[in-house]
């Protein structure tokens, strides 16, 4: 089956402590992100990854780490978790030859307090 | 900074009704547009895609697009309860495609 997996699903950590949200696709594809979901500000990119080793920002990146040395993973690093960190966060893929479907995981909640 | 508006609803409809969503968008030089439903709690799914001007046409779903006027729509026939969550219209962010820009949603209620 055709996924986009992320763990944890939830996350209650404390400040400071440093985390991983690990992510993984299994359809070969180059694009890959992190949004994050808050009441009222909706989805915001946090960073993307256009191949492997190939890493950019996106609207919101503050605070977040990522990396990409495999094709299939795309792991989200908080170094240093702060209570404004508390979010929805998804990973989502997508081809990117010539196609902007993203495709989304299931989501972690994360609570920072 | 490119923007996607939405109103956020709640729209309110009889089960059986047409249920009737707007988009617009600031960019006029974006070329690909979606629609993507969310449960409360859940992810977004993708339900539409539309990347022409006109009408597209998915069972009882069907996107309109107009570029012109800068306003993309998703109407849903025959709406059930299960049609009930929030839809995000999302427009491509760049020519490569490395991300998408939602609006904030509008809360769809159909009640039976």
């Amino acid at each position: 089956e055709a996924q986009v997996t992320q763990n944890p699903r939830y996350l209650i950590t404390v400040t400071g402590k440093k985390l991983t949200v690990t992510c993984s696709q299994n359809m070969n594809h180059e694009y890959m992100s992190w949004y994050r979901q808050d009441p009222g500000l909706g989805l915001r990119q946090i960073y993307y990854s256009m191949n492997v080793e190939v890493t950019d920002k996106g609207d919101v990146p503050e605070g977040y780490k990522v990396s990409r040395k495999e094709k299939r993973n795309f792991p989200l690093i908080l170094e240093s978790p702060s209570p404004n960190q508390t979010s929805l966060y998804f990973c989502a893929s997508t081809t990117g030859t010539g196609s902007y479907e993203q495709y989304f995981g299931p989501g972690t909640r994360l609570t920072v307090t | 900074q490119k923007e996607v508006e939405q109103n956020s609803g709640p729209l309110s409809v009889p089960e059986g009704a047409i249920a009737s969503l707007n988009c617009t968008y600031s960019d006029r030089g974006s070329q690909s547009f979606f629609w993507y439903r969310q449960y409360s709690g859940k992810s977004p799914e993708l339900i539409m895609s539309i990347y022409s001007n006109g009408d597209k046409e998915d069972g009882r779903f069907t996107a309109q697009l107009n570029k012109a006027s800068q306003y993309v729509s998703l109407l849903i026939r025959d709406s059930q309860p299960s049609d009930s969550a929030t839809y995000l219209c999302a427009v491509n962010k760049d020519q490569a495609g490395t991300a998408l820009i939602f609006g904030k949603g509008t809360t769809l209620s159909v009640s039976s």
